[in-house]
């Protein structure tokens, strides 16, 4: 799987857009990039995925260069539950049975009142 | 729909023991994942389980198992217990198949070894 880079932390007010950036300078053709984020304590959560096409849920925005060398998660309007680590992975498509996840250190997002 | 369930939430076992931890995925889901998560390694792969059988495994040595029923239900198990064992345990569900799907975790099962 390709590896990934993200800054170690970030701060965000609450009310405004959060974007986490991540470098995947080395993505295949075939490969996703996923976001899932951590809340203390508690399971990983799935956000967001896409492969070269920006992408919108409920949770997030997902925002990935025409090179596909980088993405940038937003979170249009950051609350205090958002704060979280995010995790940035690429996984391959079709993942031929592997659905191990490989998790880097991610971004510890902290939503400032 | 439930969600991925782990027993139990908190463990305190000694050196030298050994302990099991359950993991219920969501209806449907054929493929469970084992997770360890310490403050100095992050989150590491165990291995994944899809229909009773082991299809992938991290680099952890062999006291770490698991195995998976006919219901997707699965249980990893630790022999041999050392203070280095001590961690939030994490279990994954996902469809699987063909297609890259997202995996859903449970909340974890915090052990700790004394």
């Amino acid at each position: 799987d390709a590896k990934t880079t993200q800054p170690t932390s970030m701060d965000c007010a609450e009310g405004r857009a959060a974007n986490l950036p991540c470098n995947h300078s080395t993505i295949s053709g075939n490969e996703y990039v996923y976001w899932y984020r951590q809340i203390h304590s508690q399971g990983p959560q799935y956000i967001i995925h896409g492969l070269k096409n920006n992408e919108t849920n409920e949770m997030a925005s997902l925002i990935i260069t025409e090179d596909r060398k980088s993405s940038t998660l937003i979170l249009p309007h950051a609350t205090l539950r958002d704060t979280a680590v995010y995790y940035c992975i690429v996984r391959p498509y079709p993942n031929f049975g592997n659905e191990k996840l490989t998790f880097g250190t991610g971004t510890r997002l902290t939503i400032i009142p | 729909k439930a969600g991925v369930t782990q027993t139990p939430r908190y463990l305190i076992k000694t050196r030298g023991q050994q302990v099991t931890l359950s993991c219920s995925p969501i209806s449907g889901h054929r493929s469970v994942s084992w997770y360890q998560q310490t403050p100095g390694q992050g989150l590491q792969f165990l291995f994944e389980y899809f229909s009773e059988t082991q299809r992938n495994k991290g680099n952890f040595p062999g006291r770490f198992s698991g195995r998976q029923f006919s219901n997707s239900r699965s249980e990893m198990n630790v022999s041999t217990l050392e203070l280095g064992d001590s961690a939030l345990y994490l279990c994954a569900s996902s469809l699987a198949g063909r297609q890259t799907t997202e995996a859903f975790f449970g909340q974890g099962t915090r052990l700790t070894v004394v």
